[in-house]
């Protein structure tokens, strides 16, 4: 069973660090895609950019270009999604989720994670 | 690239069908689109991939085409556990585009 368990909620103060994660099983991690999607709570739905962790291409929406920073852990089978300083405006939901072979949708999603900027 | 429009909210009695459309603002909808539904506080779900596949387990009942610029999701036989939103998503240049969603109500 393809699995995406994502990690916990973070709080975190304006101007600060942080990078969550999204551990996948059930498949070959270097074979499929990893892509992460923000969502603000109430709203749509974002695409900020994806992974191949075979090689580690790197790919992001120019939305979110030198905003964020997408890389992956083949030996922890983990992508990451980080940020070096927050902004209230990144309050919002993260979702990461596999891009089968054919790659133009999105067939398995991570839980999601909540991140809170606050001061 | 051109946005793609959702109606806000669309609602049905139990039994009826109801179709969700995805409009395109340019000429066509551009590459696949896609279907996900997103019941409060979960994740997105895989409903409709390719204009009109199905993967496997989700329900006959959800059915997809598309139409000159506009992709659009029927679900028939509407049923309380539909009730959710839905975002229809076209992918092309590496880049995943989201209509702004869809809230069901199954009255």
């Amino acid at each position: 069973e393809v699995q995406l368990v994502q990690s916990g909620a973070e709080v975190r103060k304006p101007g600060e660090s942080l990078k969550i994660s999204c551990e996948a099983s059930g498949y070959s991690f270097t074979s499929y895609w990893i892509g992460w999607v923000r969502q603000v709570p109430g709203k749509g739905l974002e695409w900020m950019g994806f992974i191949y962790p075979g090689d580690s291409d790197t790919r992001y929406s120019p939305s979110f270009q030198g905003q964020v920073t997408i890389s992956a852990d083949k030996s922890a089978t983990t992508a990451y999604l980080q940020w070096t300083s927050l902004k209230a405006s990144d309050t919002a939901i993260y979702y990461c989720a596999r891009l089968p072979p054919a790659g133009d949708h999105l067939d398995s999603w991570g839980q999601g994670t909540l991140v809170t900027v606050s001061s | 690239q051109s946005a793609l429009t959702q109606p806000a909210s669309v609602s049905g009695s139990p039994g009826q069908s109801i179709t969700i459309s995805c409009t395109a603002t340019s000429s066509d909808v551009g590459g696949y689109v896609s279907w996900y539904q997103q019941h409060p506080g979960k994740a997105p779900k895989l409903m409709i991939y390719e204009f009109t596949s199905r993967p496997s387990g989700v329900s006959d009942r959800f059915s997809g085409s598309k139409s000159g610029n506009t992709a659009s999701l029927t679900i028939s036989g509407l049923q309380a556990e539909d009730e959710g939103d839905y975002f229809c998503s076209s992918y092309t240049n590496s880049n995943f585009r989201f209509g702004g969603g869809t809230k069901l109500t199954v009255l």
